[in-house]
């Protein structure tokens, strides 16, 4: 089965401390997306790669960092220069942006608590 | 700036029909998507529109009216199970998506 898997499910850190957040794509898609959900607030782009080894900051990159080494992998790291890092972390991954219908696809998502 | 509107809560009954409106103002357009969202699970992809029209699948229908800069979602016979956020998204000029803040639809028996 085809899909986008994150884990862990649910993670708590205390304030302070990096973590590392996963994401992986068996899809063969290009473009992989990191958002942020929190309540009442539509999803914010953290940052997106649309190949392996580039990557470009969204909207709100200040205190998260990413990396694109392989194709199916883009696992986002919280730093602690994140000053409100409590939320609900999506990865999506779709085709190119501009390559027809570019549906993003959802992992289930990481719920991350600080402590 | 860019800005996706859509209602916070909308309530329904089962087995009726329910239109969730969505109106956006964006830097170009490339096409509007919907999503559904149960609570603490991950959006899942329910429709795509970039030409006006309705595009209809099974109970869920969507439409587009591009000069007005307005979609809605149809859900017709509502069920239990389509108790969940409903959340627009419209792909702007540099193909980014531009979220709404979601719409939670509450289904009373």
């Amino acid at each position: 089965d085809g899909g986008i898997t994150q884990s862990p499910k649910y993670l708590f850190r205390k304030e302070g401390q990096n973590v590392t957040l996963s994401c992986e794509q068996n899809l063969n898609h290009d473009a992989m997306y990191w958002y942020r959900q929190d309540p009442g607030q539509g999803l914010r782009l953290i940052y997106y790669s649309q190949i392996v080894n580039d990557f470009q900051k969204g909207d709100i990159a200040e205190g998260y960092s990413v990396s694109r080494e392989k194709k199916e992998s883009f696992p986002l790291t919280v730093t602690s220069a994140q000053k409100n890092p409590t939320a609900f972390y999506l990865c999506a991954s779709s085709r190119p942006p501009g390559q027809g219908t570019d549906t993003q696809y959802f992992g289930p998502g990481t719920r991350l608590t600080v402590l | 700036g860019q800005n996706i509107d859509q209602p916070t809560e909308m309530t329904a009954t089962e087995g009726a029909i329910v239109q969730i409106n969505c109106t956006y103002q964006t830097s170009g357009f490339n096409g509007l998507f919907w999503y559904q969202q149960h609570a603490g699970e991950a959006p899942t992809f329910l429709s795509y529109n970039v030409l006006d029209g309705l595009e209809e699948k099974g109970r869920f229908s969507s439409f587009l009216s591009r000069s007005k800069g307005y979609s809605y979602l149809l859900l017709k016979e509502l069920q239990m199970k389509d108790s969940a956020s409903y959340l627009c998204a419209v792909m702007d000029s540099n193909y980014q998506l531009i979220w709404g803040a979601g719409t939670k639809l509450i289904i009373k028996p």
